[in-house]
């Protein structure tokens, strides 16, 4: 969607950490998502954050959020091959229940 | 427990066709959503209903697309006349009800030849 915007490519070795970034332009979202798509497969919810924390960690994913900046990053530590994917980020604004996604960000992990 | 299925995974169809795509959501699940996701894209927002009734259809691109949920269990989403840009994968979503997490299907790959 146009109001969230994430780049589009990510290439990182084995074993590093991967770094993805968001931007969204609704000061009034409530909830923000990153969602995993692998091939062929449907939308996997991977976590969310909350619009009043700033970070949150869960096992390897860490999410910080950054309202004044309206930017949000997920970092992955100790990238696997499995984590080679393509992830979503996505908003939900106050008061609704859509999801608006970002167009994805296409992480390749390499050896 | 399963997850939200959505038949056929794939569908061929020519240009003018109609076309009906299904979804089974999980059992419970008063909301769901239906959203269109195009190459390169992230999936845009179709209809949404709570229960039986489409709650929002403003992301409908125009008339020839329709969709019910006669039950509030099972929802189709019918196209009619296809075009050849209404080729995409159609993705099915269900939560417990609104503002909860969304549980998204495999989706439907349509091409319209």
């Amino acid at each position: 969607g146009e109001d969230v915007e994430q780049s589009l490519f990510l290439s990182v070795r084995e074993g590093d950490s991967s770094v993805i970034n968001c931007t969204y332009t609704d000061s009034s979202s409530t909830y923000l998502y990153w969602y995993k798509q692998e091939p062929g497969a449907g939308l996997q919810l991977l976590t969310y954050i909350f619009s009043n924390m700033d970070m949150k960690q869960d096992q390897r994913l860490t999410v910080l959020l950054n309202k004044k900046d309206k930017h949000l990053s997920l970092r992955i530590a100790d990238t696997q091959t499995g984590d080679s994917a393509i992830y979503f980020c996505a908003e939900m604004r106050s008061n609704d229940y859509k999801l608006s996604f970002g167009a994805g960000t296409t992480v390749t992990v390499r050896a | 427990g399963a997850g939200v299925s959505q038949t056929p995974s794939n569908k061929v169809t020519e240009k003018g066709k109609y076309v009906e795509l299904r979804c089974d959501p999980i059992s419970g699940h008063t909301a769901l959503y239906w959203y269109r996701q195009s190459l390169g894209q992230g999936p845009e927002f179709l209809i949404y209903f709570q229960g039986t009734g489409a709650a929002d259809d403003s992301g409908l691109p125009n008339d020839r697309f329709f969709a019910v949920r006669p039950e509030g269990s099972v929802s189709t989403l019918k196209i009619q006349r296809t075009e050849r840009g209404d080729s995409a994968v159609y993705l099915c979503a269900s939560s417990e009800d609104s503002y909860n997490e969304q549980f998204f299907g495999p989706g439907t790959r349509l091409t319209v030849l």
